[in-house]
Formats: structure tokens, sequence, C-alpha cells
């Protein structure tokens, strides 16, 4: 069954540096989120977005944004890049359509985020 | 914080015993979802069990709850070495889930 994909599945900015994130989402699943994981940590929600509208924002940077597109993919956009940023980052998707189980999250491999 | 706590924070046993997690949260929730995680891979998804249901099954794996506690277990049976990894509940409340610190669970061949 197809699955989350996200790319790059590695990336190493410097600081200050700006970084665009990839997701696309499984199939007919309306929702994706974004969530990052620093070293040793618990995932921490970003953001969400159904239907290419932003749905729940979580800790978020103000450095960062996203969006979702026409095709239900999205984007995660880090500037001015710190090297508290270093983490992986996640993009989990899901459906919130009758008949799907709601909000059953399916997580991406991870993109691993190194600022150097 | 909507956030889900585990306990043990570590679990290490042999092969072939069975594994027990347990999570506590704090608020009302839709459902409760449970993922494992290999050492700095993806976030790979267990089990989703609703705030309506008391217990369910999936293979090796049974996860309970007791939304009146705000808690939820995972067991493990039959372990096997390749059930080496962290697991972690997340809580969804509205449309996010909480993370909480996670078990690290060893299983010695």
């Amino acid at each position: 069954a197809a699955g989350v994909i996200q790319s790059p599945r590695h990336l190493i900015k410097e600081k200050r540096e700006t970084a665009t994130l990839k997701c696309y989402p499984i199939p007919r699943h309306d929702t994706v989120y974004w969530y990052q994981q620093g070293p040793g940590q618990d995932p921490q929600f970003l953001i969400s977005f159904y239907e290419k509208m932003q749905s729940d924002k979580g800790s978020i940077p103000d450095r960062f944004s996203a969006q979702q597109f026409s095709d239900y993919h999205s984007e995660l956009n880090m500037s001015s890049l710190e090297l508290g940023d270093s983490a992986l980052y996640f993009c989990a998707s899901s459906s919130r359509t009758s008949g799907a189980i709601y909000n059953e999250q399916f997580f991406g491999p991870g993109t691993r985020l190194t600022v150097l | 914080s909507q956030q889900g706590e585990e306990d043990p924070q570590a679990l290490s046993i042999q092969e072939g015993e069975n594994a027990t997690m347990n999570c506590s949260y704090k608020t009302s929730i839709n459902n409760l979802q449970w993922y494992r995680q290999n050492s700095g891979r993806g976030l790979v998804h267990l089990i989703l069990i609703r705030s309506n249901e008391r217990e369910k099954h999936s293979g090796r794996l049974r996860v309970t709850l007791d939304t009146s506690k705000k808690s939820s277990s995972l067991l493990i049976t039959a372990s096997r070495a390749a059930d080496t990894a962290s697991y972690f509940c997340a809580p969804l409340s509205g449309n996010m889930l909480t993370f909480g610190g996670g078990t690290r669970l060893m299983v010695k061949p």
C-alpha cells in the first residue's frame, strides 16, 4: 500500500539559510500534519492542513511557514535556520471523510535536517 | 497539556516474555494511537483505539483504554528481538496528536 512520501530524506544547511521540505500524503487523504522531533525528544506538532486550508497550529516558529497544494501535497518552508532547528521532521496524513477512521495518522519516514 | 505520559521509560525483557507499557493523559480525547519508532527512524502506526472502546487487539498487540482514569496500556505478547524500539502513545484531542516520552523497549534474544 502507498505510504506517505517525504523528500528529501536528508538535508544539510548552514545557519541563516532556507530549507523546503516536501510531503506527499497517502492517496485520497485530505489532511497533512507536520511534526518536529529534536534529538532525544518527543515529536512535537507544528501545523496541519485540511483541504488546503490551515487547520491547526502548534509550536511552529514564525520563521517557518507551510501550505498544502491543490494535489494535496504539502511543503514546509523554513527560513533563517538556526542550529536548534536540527531535527527529524515528520509529515503525517489522514482522512477526515466519513467511512475512514477519524484522524488515524500515518507518518512518513521523515526528513533529517542538520543545520551547521 | 494533552501530553501522553509513558510508564515505564525503559523496559528490558527476554525474548518470549510479554511487555506492558502504560500511558496517561490529561484531557478528553477522540481516540488514542500507539506508534513504534526504531532509533532515528520513522513512526510506525500500530493501533488506534476510539474513546468509546475499552480493548482492541491486533496480532500480538493488545491495547486497553480507561477513559475514567485517562489511561491506556499496550501489551506485546511473546516478544521478539525485532520488537526492540521506542513505543509512543499519542492521544488525539481535536485534530492534534500529542506524544509523550515513550517507552524504550529492549528485547534480548
